[in-house]
């Protein structure tokens, strides 16, 4: 079982819609989660941090549970410009960061 | 303005040839870390650096070495060795408290000739 798992996508949603992408982690001891951007051909840009009271910032919302082990990312309100690959990444016990393989999300006019 | 700066952007390697990749960073950061990503893949750890003149190991360091000379600087060299280097290359630092978020640089990409 991979250490960080994500919804395989790609999501194809029509702009003003709500979307989740779900992350599941192996490591129980895991302490800190994020939730990453990457565009096409750019480096992955931090979106969120996750905090384990769930967390808000304008039409995203972070939320963990760390009893099933899994992370989420709702967006609401698709904008064009939401298009991008989605990441979601685990710090380890040992201190590193492990990056799941993505979710893509393209959102049509 | 504070930042991690990769070059060059892309770069392109002769069969049998060496050839390294910069990483700088002014953000005061311990730790620098470099990855390597494949199409449609995650990113995979291939070196890490918490302190000056110290480096470990990732899960694909084959084929690769480092150096951390200076806190500011992290570069990566691609060797002879490594037989598939086509990929996308990025940097990324981090704050020494623990479980911080790692900032990328805008990365190199590297092609065989």
């Amino acid at each position: 079982r991979k250490e960080v798992e994500q919804d395989p996508g790609p999501f194809n949603v029509p702009e003003g819609a709500t979307v989740a992408f779900n992350c599941t982690y192996s490591n129980s001891a895991s302490q800190s989660f994020f939730w990453y951007r990457q565009d096409c051909r750019k480096e992955p840009k931090l979106l969120m941090s996750v905090y384990s009271s769930g967390n808000e910032d304008g039409r995203f919302t972070a939320q963990l549970n760390r009893a099933s082990q899994y992370i989420s990312l709702l967006i609401r309100d698709s904008k064009l410009s939401d298009s991008a690959t989605y990441l979601c990444v685990v710090y380890n016990q040992g201190g590193k960061l492990i990056f799941g393989q993505g979710t893509e999300l393209s959102v049509k006019p | 303005d504070g930042g991690i700066t990769q070059s060059p952007k892309y770069l392109f390697r002769k069969e049998g040839q060496n050839v390294t990749l910069s990483c700088e960073q002014n953000l005061n950061h311990d730790a620098m870390y470099w990855y390597r990503q494949d199409p449609g893949q995650g990113l995979r750890l291939i070196y890490y650096s918490q302190i000056v003149n110290d480096f470990q190991k990732g899960d694909i360091a084959e084929g690769y070495s480092v150096s951390r000379e200076k806190k500011e600087s992290f570069p990566l060299t691609v060797t002879s060795a490594q037989k598939n280097p086509t990929a996308f290359y990025l940097c990324a630092s981090s704050p020494p408290q623990i479980n911080q978020p790692q900032h990328f640089g805008d990365g190199t990409r590297l092609s065989i000739l």
